[in-house]
Order: C-alpha cells, then structure tokens, then sequence
C-alpha cells in the first residue's frame, strides 16, 4: 500500500500562510497526472473535497487555496488563513487501489 | 441539491451484523461511482471500498473484505454497506461518498455512527 505521511499539526496565525505537506512512500503521479488530492475536516463535519489531482480547485471552494506537487512530495497552501479554516487537512492518493488517506494535520491557531 | 443521507447507525452487540443505507438525492445515482469510508473516534479516515455504477465492479480494502459488503439498488438510488461479525475496532462514523472519477470523493453524507460494544 501507499502510505501517506503528513505533519500532526500546524499552529497558525490568522492573516498569515499556512503551508502543510504530504509525502508518499512512492509516486503517484502518471505521466501529467498528479493523483494526490486533499480534503478539510472541521470538528464535527464530514470531510470534504478541497483540492484534487494536487492543484485543481475543487468546486465552491476559496481562492486562498492552493495546491502543489508532483511525484512524492505535495503541499497545501492556505493564503491568508481565516477563522474558518481551522480543521484538519487529509491528503489521499488515487495512484494505486487501496486508495489511502494521510493521517491529517491539524490546523490551530497560534 | 447534491445530498447523500446515511441511516441504520446504532449501538450493536460484537459479532453481530449490521447494514447501513446511503441515500442519494440531486443527481443522477446511476452516473456514479459510489464508496464507503469510515473514521474511529479521534481517529482518521479509512477507506473502505467503492461499487461502480451497475454493481459489476466492487473494489474492498484488503483488511476489510471479509467483513463488508457494499451494494446499490440504482432504482431507490440508494447504496448499502453489510457488516458482519463486528468487533470494537469497527466502532466508527461511516461516511458515503460520491466518486468523480473512482476514488476521487467529491460529495459525502454527514455519516453514520456505529459502535460496537456489549
């Protein structure tokens, strides 16, 4: 399987960047497809889609997103962070079945 | 409005079963690719498997095929996940998901809890 690796938590201040990583055990990219994708869980909510194929605004979702990344190595950039994106971010892979999720990282405030 | 409800959550006594039901709304169910996920308490996401559109591909991750089984009914548009001989590390919210393409979960329901415990 695909593991997924990403930072436990990130404390933030509002109005600033916050950038949080993903590494995968392996590529999981195809040719010019980047099969990484992330998803915002607030307290109490079910997930939902951000980002996908690693840099693609998913629909409804806010500028100050953002994605980057190829290969192993992708990041998430919020630009400026509000109250309201204070959730957990999980990255997951679509490259290889069992699809796998990152462990999350928990967005705080500072 | 793009809706997925899941129902049959509740408290069950281990080694007993349970069927959860997804129900969708404001889209074509038969267009889509459909999948389970579920979270332990304080825990992160697990997939589970998806079913695609006429049920003739079903795709389980490999620790959890022997105890779930996902189908769909495309004429109630309604998905369902069976669980069978459920242990404690099966007490979980599980969330259906819409897939846009396989994989990719572009909607999902507020989730379902199940816990497991006598």
């Amino acid at each position: 399987d695909i593991v997924l690796t990403q930072s436990p938590a990130l404390a933030v201040s509002l109005g600033q960047r916050a950038t949080m990583s993903c590494w995968a055990s392996q590529s999981v990219s195809i040719s010019r497809y980047n099969l990484m994708h992330w998803y915002q869980q607030k307290p109490g909510q079910q997930p939902k889609l951000l980002i996908y194929r690693a840099s693609n605004l998913a629909s409804g979702i806010p500028a100050r997103f953002s994605g980057s990344g190829s290969g192993t190595d992708f990041i998430l950039t919020i630009n400026p962070v509000q109250a309201d994106d204070i959730a957990t971010y999980y990255c997951q892979q679509t490259r290889e079945s069992p699809w796998t999720f990152g462990g999350g990282t928990k967005v705080e405030l500072k | 409005e793009v809706k997925l409800v899941e129902s049959g959550g509740g408290l069950v006594q281990p080694g007993r079963s349970l069927k959860l039901s997804c129900a969708a709304s404001g889209f074509n169910f038969n267009d889509y690719w459909m999948g389970w996920v579920r979270q332990a308490p304080g825990k992160g996401l697990e997939w589970i498997g998806e079913i695609n559109k006429d049920s003739s591909t079903i795709n389980y991750a490999p620790s959890l095929k022997d105890k779930f089984t996902i189908s769909r009914d495309n004429a109630q548009n309604t998905l369902y996940l069976q669980m069978s001989k459920l242990g404690s590390e099966d007490t979980a919210i599980y969330y259906c998901a819409r897939l846009s393409p396989p994989g990719l979960m572009d909607v999902w329901g507020q989730g379902a809890s199940v816990t497991v415990s006598s």
